[in-house]
Protein backbone atom coordinates (compact mmCIF):
# COMPACT_ATOMS: atom_id res chain seq x y z
CA UNK A 1 0.00 0.00 0.00
CA UNK A 2 1.28 3.59 -0.60
CA UNK A 3 2.13 5.10 2.24
CA UNK A 4 3.31 9.02 3.27
CA UNK A 5 5.21 9.57 6.25
CA UNK A 6 4.68 13.14 8.06
CA UNK A 7 5.81 14.80 11.48
CA UNK A 8 4.38 13.45 14.66
CA UNK A 9 4.03 16.94 15.94
CA UNK A 10 4.75 20.74 15.84
CA UNK A 11 4.35 23.65 17.62
CA UNK A 12 3.85 27.20 16.32
CA UNK A 13 2.67 30.67 17.71
CA UNK A 14 -0.46 32.90 16.59
CA UNK A 15 0.19 34.69 13.91
CA UNK A 16 2.91 33.00 12.30
CA UNK A 17 3.07 30.63 8.92
CA UNK A 18 3.55 27.02 9.47
CA UNK A 19 4.72 24.23 6.95
CA UNK A 20 3.79 20.76 7.38
CA UNK A 21 5.52 18.78 4.98
CA UNK A 22 4.75 15.19 4.29
CA UNK A 23 6.36 12.33 2.04
CA UNK A 24 5.08 10.02 -0.30
CA UNK A 25 8.13 8.06 -2.10
CA UNK A 26 5.81 6.06 -4.08
CA UNK A 27 3.17 8.22 -4.86
CA UNK A 28 1.25 6.82 -8.29
CA UNK A 29 0.32 8.34 -11.62
CA UNK A 30 -2.96 9.10 -10.96
CA UNK A 31 -2.68 9.92 -7.45
CA UNK A 32 -3.72 13.68 -5.89
CA UNK A 33 -2.86 14.79 -2.78
CA UNK A 34 -5.19 15.73 -0.44
CA UNK A 35 -4.86 17.01 3.33
CA UNK A 36 -7.62 16.85 6.00
CA UNK A 37 -8.08 18.31 9.39
CA UNK A 38 -9.58 16.98 12.39
CA UNK A 39 -10.27 18.86 15.48
CA UNK A 40 -11.22 16.67 18.98
CA UNK A 41 -14.58 14.23 18.78
CA UNK A 42 -14.97 15.29 14.79
CA UNK A 43 -14.37 14.06 11.42
CA UNK A 44 -11.64 15.14 9.11
CA UNK A 45 -12.39 17.84 7.32
CA UNK A 46 -11.37 18.42 3.50
CA UNK A 47 -8.98 21.36 3.35
CA UNK A 48 -7.34 21.28 -0.11
CA UNK A 49 -6.01 19.09 -2.91
CA UNK A 50 -3.39 18.72 -5.47
CA UNK A 51 -1.59 16.85 -8.29
CA UNK A 52 1.75 19.17 -8.82
CA UNK A 53 3.36 22.97 -8.27
CA UNK A 54 0.81 24.95 -6.03
CA UNK A 55 -2.59 25.02 -5.22
CA UNK A 56 -4.38 28.27 -3.27
CA UNK A 57 -7.40 28.10 -1.54
CA UNK A 58 -9.16 30.44 1.37
CA UNK A 59 -7.72 28.33 3.86
CA UNK A 60 -4.29 27.34 2.65
CA UNK A 61 -1.60 26.72 0.05
CA UNK A 62 0.03 23.29 -0.94
CA UNK A 63 3.21 23.11 -2.31
CA UNK A 64 4.08 19.77 -4.99
CA UNK A 65 7.67 19.56 -6.44
CA UNK A 66 8.38 18.43 -9.45
CA UNK A 67 8.63 14.83 -8.71
CA UNK A 68 5.68 14.74 -6.51
CA UNK A 69 7.91 12.50 -3.66
CA UNK A 70 6.38 15.06 -0.86
CA UNK A 71 3.71 17.69 -0.16
CA UNK A 72 4.07 21.00 2.03
CA UNK A 73 0.73 22.18 3.32
CA UNK A 74 0.99 25.89 4.15
CA UNK A 75 -1.43 27.82 6.75
CA UNK A 76 -0.62 31.68 6.71
CA UNK A 77 -0.73 33.22 10.16
CA UNK A 78 -2.14 30.83 12.02
CA UNK A 79 -4.66 31.15 15.11
CA UNK A 80 -5.80 28.82 18.22
CA UNK A 81 -8.39 27.46 16.41
CA UNK A 82 -5.70 25.98 13.64
CA UNK A 83 -4.75 23.59 16.34
CA UNK A 84 -5.83 20.00 15.20
CA UNK A 85 -4.32 16.98 13.68
CA UNK A 86 -3.55 17.42 9.89
CA UNK A 87 -3.51 14.68 7.63
CA UNK A 88 -2.24 13.72 4.30
CA UNK A 89 -3.26 11.16 1.99
CA UNK A 90 -3.90 10.41 -2.10
CA UNK A 91 -6.16 7.35 -3.00
CA UNK A 92 -4.29 3.81 -3.58
CA UNK A 93 -5.28 2.20 -7.15
CA UNK A 94 -7.68 -0.46 -5.35
CA UNK A 95 -9.62 2.61 -3.91
CA UNK A 96 -8.98 2.75 -0.37
CA UNK A 97 -8.25 5.84 1.46
CA UNK A 98 -5.78 5.22 4.11
CA UNK A 99 -5.18 7.54 6.71
CA UNK A 100 -2.14 7.73 7.91
CA UNK A 101 -0.92 9.12 11.65
CA UNK A 102 -1.12 12.29 11.00
CA UNK A 103 0.73 15.49 12.59
CA UNK A 104 -0.56 17.11 15.90
CA UNK A 105 -0.31 20.96 15.74
CA UNK A 106 -0.70 23.20 18.64
CA UNK A 107 -0.90 26.50 18.36
CA UNK A 108 0.24 28.88 21.17
CA UNK A 109 -0.64 31.95 22.30
CA UNK B 1 -28.50 18.67 2.27
CA UNK B 2 -28.01 15.91 6.24
CA UNK B 3 -24.77 14.77 4.06
CA UNK B 4 -23.65 11.78 6.01
CA UNK B 5 -25.63 11.01 8.86
CA UNK B 6 -24.73 7.88 12.15
CA UNK B 7 -26.53 6.61 14.28
CA UNK B 8 -26.07 6.03 17.58
CA UNK B 9 -23.84 9.11 18.95
CA UNK B 10 -23.35 7.02 21.37
CA UNK B 11 -23.03 3.32 22.70
CA UNK B 12 -22.32 0.63 25.67
CA UNK B 13 -21.88 -2.64 24.94
CA UNK B 14 -21.64 -5.59 27.25
CA UNK B 15 -19.14 -7.92 26.13
CA UNK B 16 -20.60 -10.43 23.34
CA UNK B 17 -23.50 -8.14 22.73
CA UNK B 18 -23.83 -7.04 19.14
CA UNK B 19 -24.94 -4.19 17.32
CA UNK B 20 -25.38 -2.51 13.74
CA UNK B 21 -24.00 1.17 13.09
CA UNK B 22 -25.92 2.94 10.65
CA UNK B 23 -24.92 5.35 8.05
CA UNK B 24 -26.96 7.03 5.12
CA UNK B 25 -25.54 9.77 2.86
CA UNK B 26 -28.03 11.71 0.35
CA UNK B 27 -25.25 13.24 -1.81
CA UNK B 28 -25.75 10.24 -3.94
CA UNK B 29 -22.09 9.30 -3.52
CA UNK B 30 -21.03 6.11 -5.14
CA UNK B 31 -18.32 5.28 -2.30
CA UNK B 32 -18.72 5.03 1.16
CA UNK B 33 -16.05 4.20 3.89
CA UNK B 34 -15.94 3.34 7.51
CA UNK B 35 -13.00 4.14 9.87
CA UNK B 36 -12.14 3.53 13.15
CA UNK B 37 -10.45 5.92 15.39
CA UNK B 38 -8.71 4.23 18.81
CA UNK B 39 -7.95 7.44 21.23
CA UNK B 40 -4.96 9.48 20.34
CA UNK B 41 -4.58 7.63 16.79
CA UNK B 42 -5.29 8.13 13.47
CA UNK B 43 -7.73 6.45 11.91
CA UNK B 44 -8.06 3.24 10.16
CA UNK B 45 -10.30 2.24 7.27
CA UNK B 46 -12.55 -0.80 8.27
CA UNK B 47 -14.78 -1.83 5.09
CA UNK B 48 -15.30 0.06 2.13
CA UNK B 49 -18.06 0.08 -0.52
CA UNK B 50 -17.76 1.75 -4.33
CA UNK B 51 -21.36 0.84 -4.88
CA UNK B 52 -24.18 -0.78 -3.99
CA UNK B 53 -23.57 -4.61 -3.80
CA UNK B 54 -20.10 -4.41 -3.60
CA UNK B 55 -18.17 -4.22 -0.43
CA UNK B 56 -14.32 -5.19 0.31
CA UNK B 57 -12.15 -5.43 3.52
CA UNK B 58 -10.28 -2.58 4.58
CA UNK B 59 -7.05 -2.13 7.32
CA UNK B 60 -8.71 -3.81 9.79
CA UNK B 61 -11.88 -6.08 9.00
CA UNK B 62 -11.51 -8.69 11.73
CA UNK B 63 -14.78 -8.25 13.69
CA UNK B 64 -17.08 -6.43 11.84
CA UNK B 65 -19.56 -7.00 8.65
CA UNK B 66 -21.15 -4.57 6.61
CA UNK B 67 -23.60 -4.77 3.65
CA UNK B 68 -24.84 -2.37 0.95
CA UNK B 69 -28.29 -3.03 -0.37
CA UNK B 70 -28.67 0.94 -1.53
CA UNK B 71 -26.65 3.96 -2.29
CA UNK B 72 -27.66 5.64 0.81
CA UNK B 73 -26.85 3.25 3.55
CA UNK B 74 -24.10 1.35 4.58
CA UNK B 75 -24.06 -0.27 7.67
CA UNK B 76 -21.57 -1.65 10.13
CA UNK B 77 -22.24 -5.13 12.34
CA UNK B 78 -20.26 -5.88 15.54
CA UNK B 79 -21.37 -9.59 15.97
CA UNK B 80 -19.43 -10.80 19.29
CA UNK B 81 -18.56 -6.85 20.50
CA UNK B 82 -15.10 -7.15 21.95
CA UNK B 83 -13.19 -4.28 24.48
CA UNK B 84 -10.56 -4.29 21.50
CA UNK B 85 -13.48 -2.69 19.59
CA UNK B 86 -13.97 0.47 21.88
CA UNK B 87 -13.54 3.53 19.49
CA UNK B 88 -14.80 5.97 17.72
CA UNK B 89 -16.54 4.94 14.17
CA UNK B 90 -16.31 7.23 11.15
CA UNK B 91 -18.60 6.77 8.17
CA UNK B 92 -17.61 8.70 4.95
CA UNK B 93 -18.58 8.94 1.63
CA UNK B 94 -17.24 10.44 -1.69
CA UNK B 95 -18.03 10.68 -5.32
CA UNK B 96 -15.18 8.17 -6.56
CA UNK B 97 -14.18 10.02 -9.31
CA UNK B 98 -10.70 10.00 -10.91
CA UNK B 99 -9.14 12.35 -8.92
CA UNK B 100 -9.15 12.02 -4.94
CA UNK B 101 -12.61 13.83 -4.80
CA UNK B 102 -12.93 15.17 -1.15
CA UNK B 103 -14.57 12.77 1.74
CA UNK B 104 -17.43 13.95 3.90
CA UNK B 105 -17.49 12.69 7.37
CA UNK B 106 -20.27 12.13 9.52
CA UNK B 107 -20.13 13.04 12.92
CA UNK B 108 -19.22 9.62 14.44
CA UNK B 109 -20.40 6.78 16.97
CA UNK B 110 -18.39 6.70 20.17
CA UNK B 111 -18.96 2.74 21.13
CA UNK B 112 -17.53 1.73 24.84
CA UNK B 113 -17.25 -2.19 25.23
CA UNK B 114 -17.34 -3.35 28.80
Amino acid sequence: LAKTTQPISMDSYEGQEVNITCSHNNIATNDYITWYQQFPSQGPRFIIQGYKTKVTNEVASLFIPADRKSSTLSLPRVSLSDTAVYYCLFMNRDDKIIFGKGTRLHILP
Amino acid sequence: NAGVTQTPKFRILKIGQSMTLQCTQDMNHNYMYWYRQDPGMGLKLIYYSVGAGITDKGEVPNGYNVSRSTTEDFPLRLELAAPSQTSVYFCASNTGLPTNEKLFFGSGTQLSVL
